[in-house]
C-alpha cells in the first residue's frame, strides 16, 4: 500500500520568508502525488499535482513542489509567505481502484502559521 | 457555481438518532467519494461510487450506508449515531481520464453528536 509521511505537524514562518513543508512517500511504483490546502473551517483545495510528467510542479498561489525519486520526497515550497497562506496542508498519494476512480491516502497534515 | 455541494453544513443531533447528509456535484464526474476528518484533522476515505456502483467500502461500521440515486448525487445515511461519529464529513468527485485523477471536494458537513 502507498503512504505519505508529513515530517512536521506545525511550521511557523514570518511573512515574506520562504516556506518549506516536507513530505516523504512510500510506493512500489511511480506514484501520483498531490498537495491540498484546507483553510480554517473550509473544504480542501488542490494546490498542485504530480503525475509522472515534469518533476518540478508549479501550483496555485506561488507554490511548487519537486518530485525526487532518489529521496522519495515531494516537498512543498513557496519563496515568500503571505498571511493568507496560513492553513493546514496535506500531502496525498493516489491509488487507482479497480472499477473506477482512485483512492486518496492523506498525510497527517502540516499546520502553517504565518507571523508578521 | 458550486461544483460539489453538501447539505447541511452543520448537523447537531443526539446519540441514537438517524441522520443523512446529501452531496451533489455538477461537474459531470463519474465517481464520488465520502471522507471523514476527525478531530485531529486526519482524513480517511469511507466510500466511493462509480456510475452509481459501490467501488470502495473501507472498514466503516454498517451503521453508515451510502446511496447514489444517480451519478451526480451521493448521500450518506447514518443510523444509531454514536459520540465517535462526531467529525467533519467531506464529499468529493472525480473524472478519471488518462493522467488526470484529482478529486474536487465539497465544503464539508460538521456533525456533532451529543
Amino acid at each position: 500500500a502507498q503512504s505519505v509521511t508529513q515530517l512536521d505537524s506545525h511550521v511557523s514562518v514570518s511573512e515574506g520568508t520562504p516556506v518549506l513543508l516536507r513530505c516523504n512517500y512510500s510506493s512500489s511504483y511511480s506514484p501520483s502525488l498531490f498537495w491540498y490546502v484546507q483553510h480554517p473551517n473550509k473544504g480542501l483545495q488542490l494546490l498542485l499535482k504530480y503525475t509522472s510528467a515534469a518533476t518540478l510542479v508549479k501550483g496555485i498561489n506561488g507554490f511548487e513542489a519537486e518530485f525526487k525519486k532518489s529521496e522519495t520526497s515531494f516537498h512543498l515550497t513557496k519563496p515568500s509567505a503571505h498571511m493568507s497562506d496560513a492553513a493546514e496542508y496535506f500531502c496525498v498519494v493516489s491509488d487507482w481502484v479497480t472499477g473506477g476512480g482512485n483512492k486518496l491516502t492523506f498525510g497527517t497534515g502540516t499546520q502553517l502559521k504565518v507571523e508578521l | 457555481d458550486t461544483a460539489v455541494s453538501q447539505t447541511p453544513k452543520y448537523l447537531v443531533t443526539q446519540m441514537g438518532n438517524d441522520k443523512s447528509i446529501k452531496c451533489e456535484q455538477n461537474l459531470g464526474h463519474d465517481t464520488m467519494y465520502w471522507y471523514k476528518q476527525d478531530s485531529k484533522k486526519f482524513l480517511k476515505i469511507m466510500f466511493s461510487y462509480n456510475n452509481k456502483e459501490l467501488i470502495i467500502n473501507e472498514t466503516v461500521p454498517n451503521r453508515f450506508s451510502p446511496k447514489s440515486p444517480d451519478k451526480a448525487h451521493l448521500n450518506l445515511h447514518i443510523n444509531s449515531l454514536e459520540l465517535g461519529d462526531s467529525a467533519v464529513y467531506f464529499c468529493a468527485s472525480s473524472q478519471v481520464m488518462a493522467g488526470v485523477n484529482e478529486q474536487f471536494f465539497g465544503p464539508g458537513t460538521r456533525l456533532t453528536v451529543l
